[in-house]
């Protein structure tokens, strides 16, 4: 199985802030790599596909980079209703690994 | 609208088997994969098996494989995860999730089936 593995665990940031989460795969997996929000209660929701394609319906305040091994999920001008838990995701092999999470709190 | 509706919360003995569902809607069923993922209490994400509903062809993760069975019937537009014989170990949310054709990625989700076992 290809490990997906995201930094930080956690962090906390203002509103209007920039935060950048990243996650790395244990191989190449080109740009097929996907980031979901989670809200406590909730169902995850995808926010990006292939790396930097924007869900529709998603604010453009959210982008994704990245390609092979290293990948980032940036938000820009950080908004209350951002706080949630973030998952990158890799679809280039069976399983689609998920990685740890990263648990996004507003100050 | 399209959307994925699961069946409601379980609460099953150990040794039990169980059946849940997620019936699609708004879409053609048959032309998209259907995921289910585990969320145990307060962990993450756990990508247990895809299957596509078209010829029911499933594909499971090495740590699901044998431990639950993934199905699905086109006529009704539902997909199923079943256990055979439940352990304390299997309470969780299962979530179903459709995989985009062009995204590869889950991009309609079901609300959720809580599962819990417990004797």
């Amino acid at each position: 199985d290809i490990q997906m593995t995201q930094s930080p665990s956690s962090l906390s940031a203002s509103v209007g802030d920039r935060v950048t989460i990243t996650c790395r795969a244990s191989q190449n997996i080109y740009t097929y790599l996907n980031w979901y929000q989670q809200k406590p209660g909730k169902a995850p929701k995808l926010l990006m596909y292939v790396a930097s394609s924007l869900q529709s319906g998603v604010p453009s305040r959210f982008s994704g980079s990245g390609s092979g091994t290293d990948f980032t999920l940036t938000i820009r001008s950080l908004q209350p209703e951002d706080s949630a838990i973030y998952y990158c995701q890799q679809s280039y092999s069976t399983p689609d690994t998920f990685g740890q999470g990263t648990k996004l709190e507003i100050k | 609208e399209v959307q994925l509706v699961q069946s409601g919360a379980e609460v099953k003995k150990p040794g039990e088997s169980l059946k849940i569902s997620c019936k699609g809607s708004g879409y053609s069923f048959t032309s998209y994969w259907i995921g289910w993922v585990r969320q145990m209490p307060g962990k993450g994400l756990d990508w247990m098996g895809i299957i596509y509903p078209a010829d029911s062809d499933p594909r499971y993760s090495p740590s699901f494989q044998g431990q639950v069975t993934i199905s699905a019937d086109k006529s009704i537009s539902t997909a199923y995860l079943q256990w055979s014989s439940l352990k304390a170990s299997d309470t969780a949310m299962y979530y179903c999730a459709r995989r985009g054709a062009a995204s590869d990625a889950f991009d309609i989700w079901g609300q959720g089936t809580m599962v819990t076992v417990s004797s």
